[in-house]
């Protein structure tokens, strides 16, 4: 079974600067996606980013990117310009290609964002 | 467009009743999928409705149930309510049940039994 982790339950960023959150995860499957997740007080599931682990482009959405290592199972996110809006919680999840119908999530980071 | 709508956003049972849950999925989507998030953990899939059928199911006893309708909303029941079902249940809907297009996630509902 896939498994997801995120090892660092809660990061704090001053405004306007850089913050990497991190996650790595198991699996024997080669093909799959990887995704992270914001969840802010309203509690509604918001995807960020999403990466495609055959392309080896690692991918970016605006002031989001994501550092993927598919050797290492390690998918990070980068968060660049950190906004007091980011601040939330943050789910990376798995979801394989084959048995598709289902998002593994870990347990979860929360981002802190300093004025 | 309208998103994702779940109902009610917050309830209180007593251990041994039963409740029922309800998702109203995003226009044009024809998937739902259904998660428990315990305090202060992620999401864990439940199961997943898809046309009317049920496409898969985590690791969850069978008192907890689905329904899915023909205008695609959804409904979970659960049974035997037990303390450990106190969670936030997320309401997921998309337009294949890979979610290839992505998954619009519902504001859940907070259910606490005590």
């Amino acid at each position: 079974a896939q498994t997801v982790t995120q090892s660092q339950p809660e990061m704090s960023v001053q405004e306007a600067e850089t913050v990497t959150l991190s996650c790595t995860y198991d699996t024997s499957e080669s093909d799959y996606y990887l995704f992270w997740y914001k969840q802010p007080p309203s509690r509604q599931m918001i995807l960020v980013i999403r990466q495609e682990a055959y392309k080896q482009q690692n991918a970016t959405e605006n002031r989001f990117s994501v550092n993927f290592q598919k050797a290492a199972k390690s998918f990070s996110l980068k968060i660049s310009d950190s906004q007091l809006g980011d601040a939330a919680m943050y789910f990376c999840a798995y979801r394989s290609v084959l048995y598709g119908n289902k998002l593994v999530f870990g347990a979860g980071t929360i981002l802190r964002v300093k004025s | 467009e309208t998103g994702v709508t779940q109902s009610p956003t917050h309830l209180i049972k007593t251990r041994g009743q039963q409740v029922t849950l309800r998702c109203s999925s995003q226009s044009g989507h024809n998937t739902v999928s259904w998660y428990q998030q315990a305090l202060g953990q992620g999401p864990q899939f439940i199961f997943q409705y898809y046309r009317e059928e049920e496409n898969g199911r985590g690791n969850f006893p069978p008192r907890f149930s689905g329904l899915q309708f023909p205008n695609y909303s959804s409904e979970l029941n659960v049974n035997a309510l037990e303390l450990d079902d106190s969670a936030l249940y997320l309401c997921a809907s998309s337009l294949a049940p890979q979610g290839d297009y992505g998954y619009t996630f519902g504001s859940g509902t907070r259910l606490t039994v005590v």
